[in-house]
């Protein structure tokens, strides 16, 4: 079983949907990261957050510490948010490392 | 700023061969790291660095070799290179201590032929 969890894998959207992407990941972190990565391009960090929700246009972030769950909202979905979304768990200590989900590959149609 | 830039962005290897990839931060960041990524797999780390003269495993380091003689550079060594190292590569760095986002090159895609 991997540390980081997401699901769905794929979806498919039509424009103007409201498109949540999830996270589980099995042990305590002291920080949840989520990052973007359009084909063949480079990878954005969007959010990193620890407790509570974030938001950044229309993009949201949420974490539940207790249940180990993070979500991703995208509301009003537009073509230009197909990517990939990339779910990171942050342990902190002397290696500040980052674990990494597979990801979720969003395809939003006009 | 020009943030983390990397080089090159394609390159095709035969076996055998030996290449270095070049990472360069310009954001005075201490922590550097290089990380590999295959399809259908999330990023893993190669190797990372917590500041200049200092380098240390991640989990996928066989075939590889680094080193951080500055703050700004941190170039990836790969000798004799193998068909399994054909990935992207991906360098990024970030602040420590604390908790900080990790700022990401644009990427080298590598192909061992």
């Amino acid at each position: 079983k991997n540390e980081v969890e997401q699901s769905p894998q794929n979806l498919t959207a039509q424009e103007g949907e409201f498109i949540t992407i999830n996270c589980s990941y099995s042990v305590g972190i002291s920080a949840l990261h989520w990052l973007q990565q359009h084909p063949g391009g480079g990878i954005v960090s969007l959010f990193m957050l620890s407790s509570g929700k974030k938001k950044h246009g229309r993009l949201i972030a949420t974490i539940n510490i207790q249940e180990k769950h993070s979500s991703l909202h995208i509301t009003a979905s537009h073509p230009r948010d197909s990517a990939v979304y990339i779910c990171a768990v942050q342990y902190g200590g002397a290696t500040n490392k980052l674990i990494f989900g597979t990801g979720t590959l969003l395809a939003v149609q006009p | 700023n020009a943030g983390v830039t990397q080089t090159p962005k394609f390159r095709i290897l035969k076996i055998g061969q030996s290449m270095t990839l070049q990472c360069t931060q310009d954001m005075n960041h201490n922590y550097m790291y290089w990380y590999r990524q295959d399809p259908g797999m999330g990023l893993k780390l190669i190797y990372y660095s917590v500041g200049a003269g200092i380098t240390d495993k991640g989990e996928v380091p066989n075939g590889y070799n680094v080193s951080r003689s500055t703050t700004e550079d941190f170039p990836l060594r790969l000798e004799l290179a193998a068909p399994s190292q054909t990935s992207v590569y991906f360098c990024a760095s970030s602040y420590w201590p604390g908790v900080y986002e990790q700022y990401f090159g644009p990427g080298t895609r590598l192909t061992v032929t």
